[in-house]
């Protein structure tokens, strides 16, 4: 079945450092991929999303890449700030079995912690 | 504003009890679902609704049950079948097989038994 590796964590960066998350997958289809942020005691807010290989998922100066050949979607930003911490969950979404982009695989979560 | 409501926001629950988590939603989304969040594990797909009057398991429907009476609410019961219902309960919402949507979160449940 479909799966999402996220890598482990939790990450702790100083203001402005560089952030990149990895997040591999497995899928039989043709997946959709998502990032989704939680900030503590919320729900899950949509980051970004790339629905075909190549395509670049980009907000808040957050950006992934679709990497077909390497199953991949890492998350990356170039200067975090104290208020991007939060829990980020990597996700896919694959039509083949005939459902819809709200049915979700999900990976376990990264938290992350930026200090001033 | 549009959006996904869940109520309450934080339930206690008595072992050997049911509790029923309240989903209301006014996207006029046709599919909706629950997911289980549990530390460190992710979110797990409980039960997911397509259509009004239907819906289907997910991975882990064991000891839940759901009805779909109307399109804008989706509530879950956590019957006293489920071993382990500590955890934050989240319903989401979508369009069905549409390009380039996105799902819908609510602000969640956190059940604890008590």
């Amino acid at each position: 079945g479909d799966s999402v590796t996220q890598m482990e964590g939790p990450v702790t960066l100083s203001e402005e450092a560089c952030l990149t998350i990895n997040c591999t997958y497995t899928a039989t289809g043709y997946p959709s991929l998502f990032w989704y942020v939680q900030y503590p005691g919320e729900g899950l807010q949509l980051l970004l999303k790339a629905t075909k290989a190549d395509d670049k998922g980009s907000n808040k100066g957050f950006e992934a890449t679709y990497r077909k050949e390497t199953t991949s979607f890492h998350l990356e930003k170039g200067s975090v700030q104290v208020s991007d911490s939060a829990v980020y969950f990597c996700a896919l979404s694959d039509l083949a079995g005939g459902t819809s982009y709200g049915k979700l695989t999900f990976g376990q979560g990264t938290i992350l912690t930026v200090h001033p | 504003d549009g959006g996904i409501t869940q109520s309450p926001k934080y339930l206690f629950r008595k072992e050997g009890q049911n509790v029923t988590l309240s989903c209301e939603q006014n996207l006029n989304h046709d599919a909706m679902y629950w997911y289980r969040q549990d530390p460190g594990q992710g979110l797990r797909l409980i039960y997911y609704s397509q259509i009004v009057n239907d819906f289907q398991k997910g991975d882990i429907a064991e000891g839940y049950s759901v009805s779909r009476e109307k399109k804008e609410s989706f509530p879950l019961t956590v019957t006293s079948a489920q071993k382990n219902p500590t955890a934050f309960y989240l319903c989401a919402s979508s369009r069905w097989r549409v390009e380039n949507t996105e799902a819908f979160f609510g602000q969640g449940t956190r059940l604890t038994v008590v």
